[in-house]
């Protein structure tokens, strides 16, 4: 079975700031890895997503991540967050090679961007 | 544009009234989920469609049923809903051949 930490719950940054959202993961099969972003009231879009290849993964908004076998972490960062960028963050692992794709998800972080 | 559609968007109902969310979809995957999603927590799977065959997660209440008439519709029923089912519920979409859910907007249950 697969699961996923996120141990910030909440990340609080200024405007301009970089930032990292940690993600850990733990599977017993090699897997694949999603970062999803939830606005207020609405569903899942997703930002990246690593399936094998580069390990540096690069998704839309500006947003980044690096997938770390040794150290089973997939974090998400951007060199600078707008405001726009405030919402809640959920990474998520999938087993590869299994078609199509049951997801565990991680609780989530909460970015908050300030001026 | 393609897209996953849920309807509605808000849904209020009573205490043991049953309700029924709908979910409709352009992209013509053959997989649908469907996923309870409670105040500040991840979204937790309730069952999926492949193609016709309904897969249910273990920890599902019975008291969540589906229904997929066809590839682009599908139903998630609550047959007496309590309290602590209020929730946002999101209904996704994948192929067996892609790695990628696609999410809907979600449909908020309220309970009084």
């Amino acid at each position: 079975a697969q699961s996923v930490t996120q141990l910030d719950s909440q990340v609080p940054v200024f405007e301009e700031a970089p930032v990292e959202l940690r993600c850990n993961y733990s599977s017993s099969v090699s897997v694949y890895l999603f970062w999803y972003v939830q606005y207020p009231n609405q569903g899942l879009q997703l930002l990246l997503k690593y399936l094998s290849g580069s390990t540096l993964v690069k998704g839309i908004n500006g947003f980044e991540a690096e997938f770390n076998k040794s150290q089973t972490s997939f974090h998400l960062r951007k060199p600078s967050v707008h405001i726009s960028d405030t919402a809640e963050y959920f990474c998520a692992v999938g087993r590869m090679n299994t078609g199509f794709q049951k997801l565990v998800f991680g609780t989530g972080t909460r970015l908050l961007v300030s001026p | 544009d393609a897209m996953v559609i849920q309807n509605p968007r808000y849904q209020v109902t009573q205490f043991g009234k049953p309700v029924t969310l709908s979910c409709s979809q352009t992209l013509n995957h053959n997989v649908m989920y469907w996923y309870q999603q409670k105040s500040s927590q991840a979204p937790k799977l309730l069952f999926h469609y492949y193609d016709k065959d309904f897969n249910n997660e273990a920890d599902t209440p019975d008291n969540f049923q589906s229904r997929r008439p066809n590839t682009s519709f599908c139903f998630l029923d609550i047959r007496s809903p309590g309290l602590g089912d209020a929730a946002m519920y999101l209904c996704a979409t994948s192929t067996d051949a892609n790695n990628e859910q696609f999410f809907g907007p979600g449909t908020r249950l309220t309970v009084l």
